[in-house]
């Protein structure tokens, strides 16, 4: 089965040190992987995709992330954390498996404290 | 920036009747459109892509005759729930992809729907 797990509910980091979301996902197809970001009473953006090229991935607002098939993880990271950074993270798996799926983890809220 | 907005934000309406979500790019063409559902409690399901001028490609499971999808033109999409049910309540969300870019990125605020 396809399944993605994002380790964490709940983050808070204080302003000017390292962000880490971590997402485990399960899948026997090569996926492709998402980064969203959900800001309150906002929709959500794409912050960087994985599509089998680079394994690093650069995104937008300084947020990066690495893709490492042995370990089947995904997880975000961002040096220092900004106040804006304040957000619902979702980490997203697309596979083919004859016909596409796309699934979602249930999200990490990041606080940031000043 | 880009701004996708759709409509109704919320609709409530009766057991067997049908209810039409708009989903529109205000200031970009979208040669592609996303549908998503979002369970209480749960993280989104994509239900369907949808492409302008074509046939909406579902995701595995989803009823495409119970949700039907219209991209008629490069800024709108729109979801039919028909025939719909308690079980169909729940949050909508569109996407939209500008054709200049190779990514989804903007996402409307998503319709609450009701079926009572």
């Amino acid at each position: 089965a396809q399944s993605v797990t994002q380790l964490d509910s709940h983050v808070s980091v204080s302003e000017g040190t390292p962000v880490l979301l971590r997402c485990n996902y399960s899948s026997s197809y090569s996926p492709s992987l998402f980064w969203y970001v959900q800001h309150p009473n906002k929709g959500l953006q794409l912050l960087l995709k994985y599509t089998s090229a680079a394994t690093l991935v650069k995104g937008i607002n300084g947020f990066e992330a690495e893709f490492k098939k042995s370990e089947t993880s995904f997880h975000l990271t961002k040096p220092s954390a900004h106040m804006s950074d304040a957000a619902e993270y979702f980490c997203v798996v697309r596979i083919n498996t004859g016909g596409f799926k796309t699934i979602f983890g249930a999200g990490t809220r990041l606080f940031v404290k000043a | 920036g880009a701004v996708v907005s759709q409509h109704p934000s919320r609709v409530i309406c009766k057991s067997g009747t049908s209810v039409k979500i708009e989903c529109r790019s205000l200031d970009f063409q979208a040669t592609t459109m996303f549908w998503y559902r979002q369970f209480p409690k749960q993280s989104l399901m994509l239900m369907a892509t949808s492409n302008e001028g074509s046939k909406a490609t579902y995701e595995q499971g989803v009823e495409k005759d119970k949700f039907l999808i219209n991209h008629a033109s490069l800024t709108l999409s729109t979801l039919t729930v028909t025939s719909a049910h308690p079980e169909d309540s729940s949050f909508y969300i569109c996407s939209a992809r500008p054709t200049t870019q190779g990514y989804e990125a903007f996402f409307g605020q998503g319709t609450r729907l009701t079926v009572v």
